[in-house]
């Protein structure tokens, strides 16, 4: 089975800090992916990956950063978090082409 | 216009019903076509894949209707861990692309 894995369920922060969310995947896939997930708004897309070292913005890349150094790593950074940071993010990853997307567990991240 | 279109819900049947959810996709270029289920504070899970020919698996059949732009999903004989939300996912283009994702379809199955 695909394991995409989340270093935290849950995370509380201040605002201005600079925070990592890491994920790792299992089964050597191209491309990866950050979603955030708010109540009424759905997914919506943060960057992607779809080789190392590569980055693409999503749909709302303004305050975050992405960092992929080894192919099963895409990191998640908060430059300065703040409040309006507070979501669940979601980590996915997929072999490429017409193929299907499978996730992590999720980090509901709280900015107070 | 929006890219994925769902009804938001919330459908609320009893044990038994069938219900219906359909989706409407904005790129007729889309290449490929997913339902996923999300349990509530969990992450999304790969429900199927909906193929032009139309797929079923067990008590669940996707349909696909290219000419119309429209997915649908039809659940016979719900059980209450039917339960969920239910996400239409498109693909809009070949290759290295992201999928696009409905805000999704609320379901609660009532005993």
């Amino acid at each position: 089975d695909v394991k995409v894995t989340q270093s935290s369920r849950y995370l509380v922060k201040r605002t201005g800090e600079k925070v990592f969310l890491e994920c790792v995947q299992d089964m050597d896939h191209e491309n990866m992916f950050w979603y955030r997930q708010d109540p009424g708004l759905g997914l919506r897309l943060i960057y992607f990956s779809y080789d190392v070292k590569m980055k693409e913005k999503g749909d709302i890349p303004e305050g975050y950063s992405v960092s992929r150094e080894k192919k099963e790593r895409f990191s998640l950074i908060l430059e300065s978090a703040s409040t309006n940071q507070t979501s669940m993010y979601l980590c996915a990853s997929s072999p490429g082409g017409n193929t299907e997307a499978f996730f992590g567990q999720g980090t509901r991240l709280t900015v107070v | 216009r929006k890219e994925v279109e769902q009804d938001p819900g919330p459908f609320n049947v009893p044990e038994g019903a069938t219900v219906a959810f359909n989706c409407t996709y904005s790129n007729s270029a889309s290449q490929s076509f997913f339902w996923y289920r999300q349990d509530c504070r969990k992450e999304p899970k790969l429900l199927m894949s909906v193929y032009s020919s139309g797929n079923e698996d067990g008590r669940f059949t996707a349909q696909l209707n290219r000419a119309s732009q429209y997915i649908s999903l039809l659940i016979r004989d719900s059980k209450l861990s039917d339960s969920a939300t239910y996400l239409c996912v498109v693909n809009m283009n070949s290759g290295n692309t992201p999928l696009v994702f409905g805000k999704g379809t609320r379901l609660s199955v009532i005993a």
